[in-house]
């Protein structure tokens, strides 16, 4: 069974500060990682697609990286619509199912 | 603009059965496969259940195989998610999703909440 492992669980951050999010496939995943994030009270949001795309109208500020087991959501300047919870999910061409993470809440210091 | 929105959700108890819809608008329905994904409260997602664009295939979470059953209606433009056998722990808000490429879920409804409870 393929687990997705997300750390930290909860990140404690200061607006404008550089933020790194990691998410651990427990089998090679290749490329087929996405990254959500969502607010309270609202359905998530794609962010990046293949590990490292950004989706439309996603800014410029989200980037992610990795390939295989290992990949890292980064957002280079937090602004304070970012404190949410962000989370990694995989997707196997075939069969299409799919695996999220438990998801990292980014908080204010 | 794509729009997705969910409706079907309520309070049943458990072992009934309940239906939940999903409308879809803004892009052609028929050509692309459709995902159900829920949130137990104060929880994480979960991805439940995949539809192929012509509806003949259909793949399962192993939490609802067997219980659940995922279909649409392409002349309407409808996603369905027959849940029935309903638990306790099936408590959750259900999204209806469209994927971008494959499996990143590019769309979301706003999601219908789905109360098992005696």
């Amino acid at each position: 069974e393929l687990v997705m492992t997300q750390s930290p669980a909860t990140l404690p951050v200061s607006p404008g500060e550089r933020v790194t999010l990691s998410c651990r496939a427990s089998q090679s995943v290749n490329n087929n990682l996405a990254w959500y994030q969502q607010r309270p009270g609202q359905a998530p949001r794609l962010l990046i697609y293949a590990a490292s795309t950004r989706a439309t109208g996603i800014p410029a500020r989200f980037s992610g990286s990795g390939s295989g087991t290992e990949f890292t959501l980064t957002i280079s300047s937090l602004r304070s619509e970012d404190f949410a919870v962000y989370y990694c999910q995989q997707y196997n061409d075939w069969p299409p199912t799919i695996t999220f993470g438990q998801g990292t809440r980014l908080e204010i210091k | 603009q794509v729009q997705l929105v969910e409706s079907g959700g309520g309070v049943v108890q458990p072992g009934r059965s309940l239906r939940l819809s999903c409308a879809a608008s803004g892009f052609t329905f028929s050509r692309d496969a459709m995902h159900w994904v829920r949130q137990a409260p104060g929880k994480g997602l979960e991805w439940l259940a995949i539809i192929s664009y012509d509806g003949n295939k259909k793949y399962y979470a192993d939490s609802v195989k067997g219980r659940f059953t995922i279909s649409r209606d392409s002349s309407n433009n409808t996603l369905y998610l027959q849940m029935n056998s309903l638990r306790f722990e099936d408590t959750a808000v259900y999204y209806c999703a469209r994927p971008l490429i494959v499996g990143a879920l590019a769309s979301w409804g706003q999601g219908t909440l789905v109360t098992v409870s005696s």
